[in-house]
C-alpha cells in the first residue's frame, strides 16, 4: 500500500479483555516497530521486528503484552487482560531496512480507550 | 539513558509570526537529531534530519541545526502559516535504530 496502515483505529475495551492490534507495513519494508503513545506525551518504544524476528521486547511494559510479525509482513501487537492503564495511542512504524540513518514511516495508530 | 527536553506548548501565534521550538538533548556518543510533525488524526511524519555536528536540516521552510556544544536542535520557521498547526516531536537515535521522542509540542496558529 501507499503508507503504513493500523487498524482498527479506534477500540474500546472492558478492563480484562483482550485485544488485538493490527498493523499493515509498507510493502517490502523490513523494520517494523511499535510505539505507545500517552496522551500528552511522545512516542515511546515497545518492540521491534526484521522481517519476521522480534528482535527487541525491552519496552513492552508487561507479560500481557504480546506481539508477532509471523510472515514478516503484517504485525500483531496484542493485549492480555486490558487494564485502565493501557489506554492510550498505538503507533506502528516501518522502515526499509535497519540502518539507524533510514526514515521511519508512521501509521496514523489505533486509539486504545479501556474503560 | 538518552532522552530529549521540548519546551512546553502550546505555542499559540499569528499566521506569519516567527516560530521557535526548543529542543534539548542527552545522549552518549553522536546521535543522529529529528523533528517530526503530527497533524491531527494522522501518524507523525518526519519533517527533518540532522546527522552530525554543525549541520542544518530544512524542510517545508523550517530549519534547525544540529549544535553539539549546546546539544540543541531548535526548530525555527520565519514565516508560520495556519496549516503549519500540528504537534512537533523532537527525538534523536543514537547508537541503535531505536529513537527517543520528546513530548512534543503543539502549535496553534490563528489566520
Amino acid at each position: 500500500g501507499a503508507g503504513v496502515s493500523q487498524s482498527p483505529r479506534y477500540k474500546v475495551a472492558k478492563r480484562g479483555q483482550d485485544v488485538a492490534l493490527r498493523c499493515d507495513p509498507i510493502s517490502g519494508h523490513v523494520s517494523l516497530f511499535w510505539y505507545q503513545q500517552a496522551l500528552g506525551q511522545g512516542p515511546e518504544f515497545l518492540t521491534y521486528f526484521q522481517n519476521e524476528a522480534q528482535l527487541d521486547k525491552s519496552g513492552l511494559p508487561s507479560d500481557r503484552f504480546f506481539a508477532e510479525r509471523p510472515e514478516g509482513s503484517v504485525s500483531t501487537l496484542k493485549i492480555q487482560r486490558t487494564q485502565q492503564e493501557d489506554s492510550a495511542v498505538y503507533l506502528c512504524a516501518s522502515s526499509l531496512n535497519p540502518s539507524a540513518k533510514n526514515i521511519q514511516y508512521f501509521g496514523a495508530g489505533t486509539r486504545l480507550s479501556v474503560l | 539513558g538518552d532522552s530529549v527536553t521540548q519546551m512546553e506548548g502550546p505555542v499559540t501565534l499569528s499566521e506569519e509570526a516567527f516560530l521557535t521550538i526548543n529542543c534539548t538533548y542527552t545522549a552518549t556518543g553522536y546521535p543522529s537529531l529529528f523533528w517530526y510533525v503530527q497533524y491531527p488524526g494522522e501518524g507523525l511524519q518526519l519533517l527533518l534530519k540532522a546527522t552530525k555536528a554543525d549541520d542544518k536540516g530544512s524542510n517545508k521552510g523550517f530549519e534547525a541545526t544540529y549544535r553539539k556544544e549546546t546539544t540543541s536542535f531548535h526548530l525555527e520557521k520565519g514565516s508560520v502559516q495556519v496549516s503549519d498547526s500540528a504537534v512537533y516531536f523532537c527525538a534523536l537515535e543514537g547508537g541503535s535504530y531505536i529513537p527517543t521522542f520528546g513530548r512534543g509540542t503543539s502549535l496553534i496558529v490563528h489566520p
